[in-house]
Parts: C-alpha cells; structure tokens; sequence
C-alpha cells in the first residue's frame, strides 16, 4: 500500500527566503507526483505536475522534482512571498483511476 | 471557464438526517471523485466513477452513497449511518485523454458539513 510523507507538518519563514518541502513515497511505481496549494476552507489548486519519465517541472518561482529511485519529491520555492503561505500537498498516482494517495500536507507561513 | 462547482459552501445536518452535496463540472471530464478531508489526514477517497451509470466505492465509503446520471454531476449523499460525517468534502474530476496525456486531478473549491 502506497504511504505517502510530508515534512515538516509546518514551516515559518521569513519574506525573501528560499524554501524547500519534501514529499516522500513508499512505492517508486508511480507515474505521475502533483503538487497542489490549498487556502484555508478551499479547494485544492494545482501548482505542478511531474510524469514518472520528468524529472522536474518549473512554474515561475516553483520548482518540482522527483526521484522515483529514492522515492522522493521536493517542492523549491525561490524569493518566499506572504501570499504563498498555505498548505502544500503532494500526490501519488499508483495507477488506475482510484489510485492515489495524498500526504497530509507542510502549511507553510511567510512573514512580511 | 471551466471548472467544478461544489454546493453548498456549508452545511449543518441534525442526528439522523440525509444531506446531498452537489457536484457539477463542465469540463467534459469522464471520471469523477469525491474526497473527504480531517485536519491531520490526508485526503480520502469515497466513491468514484469513471463513466455514466457506473460507480465504485473507495477507502471509505460507508455511510455514503452517490449517483452518475449524467456525465457533468455526481452527487455524494451522507446518510445517517454515517457516524462521524462532521469534514470537508472535496469533489474532483480527470480525462485521461487530457492534453498533457496525464490524467491530473481537477478540484472543487469543497463543502463543509458540520453535524449540529
């Protein structure tokens, strides 16, 4: 059965730092890692989608790798903002239309 | 735009009550999924369905059930033999013949059910 680890549980940093979340994964057959946002009472927003055969997506200041071999994924945000406090979650697709497993997320916080 | 919309944002149900979270999605998605969130767990699935008429129950999904009439709505209903319903709700959706070639999950903005 897939387990799927985010550490820490949560971070606070200060405005202009540059970060890293970590998403770890007990089953390397996976063929797709998605990171997702998720504000306070809403839904989840996808940041970055990463197929077993990438080893890494970017998008603006996010940076997302994967490493199957290890399973690992980590999530790099450069210059941290106050808007980018929020939860941050990972995803495992394992196969099939049910097959995935969420971590339970780092909530992040930035102070100005 | 295209999206998924989840109602109501919120909703309270006494002891004993069935309540229905509505989930519509003009996306021209195939599959449908509905999700349930506790502070400290990870997502969870209940139900899923990949096309019309068809539905599959996932991790947890006593105490629920759901419909697939037609392609753009899969109502989730918390009957009350579900004995601690009190989470948020959060329905999502996926083509696997979506553009990027990978089938990526779509979410609504989520219900919350609080039992009174």
């Amino acid at each position: 059965k897939q387990e799927v680890t985010q550490i820490p549980a949560a971070l606070s940093v200060p405005e202009g730092e540059n970060l890293v979340l970590n998403c770890s994964f007990t089953d390397s057959a996976i063929y797709n890692l998605q990171w997702f946002r998720q504000d306070p009472g809403k839904g989840l927003t996808s940041l970055l989608l990463i197929q077993s055969s990438q080893r890494e997506q970017t998008s603006g200041r996010l940076n997302a790798s994967l490493d199957k071999s290890s399973g690992r994924s980590t999530l790099y945000i450069a210059a941290s903002q106050p808007g980018d406090s929020a939860t941050y979650l990972c995803a495992a697709y394992s196969g099939g239309y049910q097959k995935v497993t969420f971590g339970t997320g780092t909530k992040l916080q930035v102070i100005p | 735009d295209g999206g998924i919309t989840q109602s109501p944002k919120y909703l309270f149900r006494k002891e004993g009550q069935n309540v229905t979270l509505s989930c519509e999605q003009n996306l021209n998605h195939d599959a449908m999924y509905w999700y349930r969130q506790d502070p400290g767990q990870g997502l969870r699935l209940i139900y899923y369905s990949q096309i019309v008429n068809d539905f599959q129950k996932g991790d947890i999904a006593e105490g629920y059930s759901v419909s697939r009439e037609k392609k753009e709505s899969f109502p989730l209903t918390v009957t009350s033999a579900q004995k601690n319903p009190t989470a948020f709700y959060l329905c999502a959706s996926t083509s696997p013949g979506s553009p990027s070639g990978a089938n990526v999950l779509t979410f609504g903005a989520g219900s919350r059910l609080t039992v009174l």
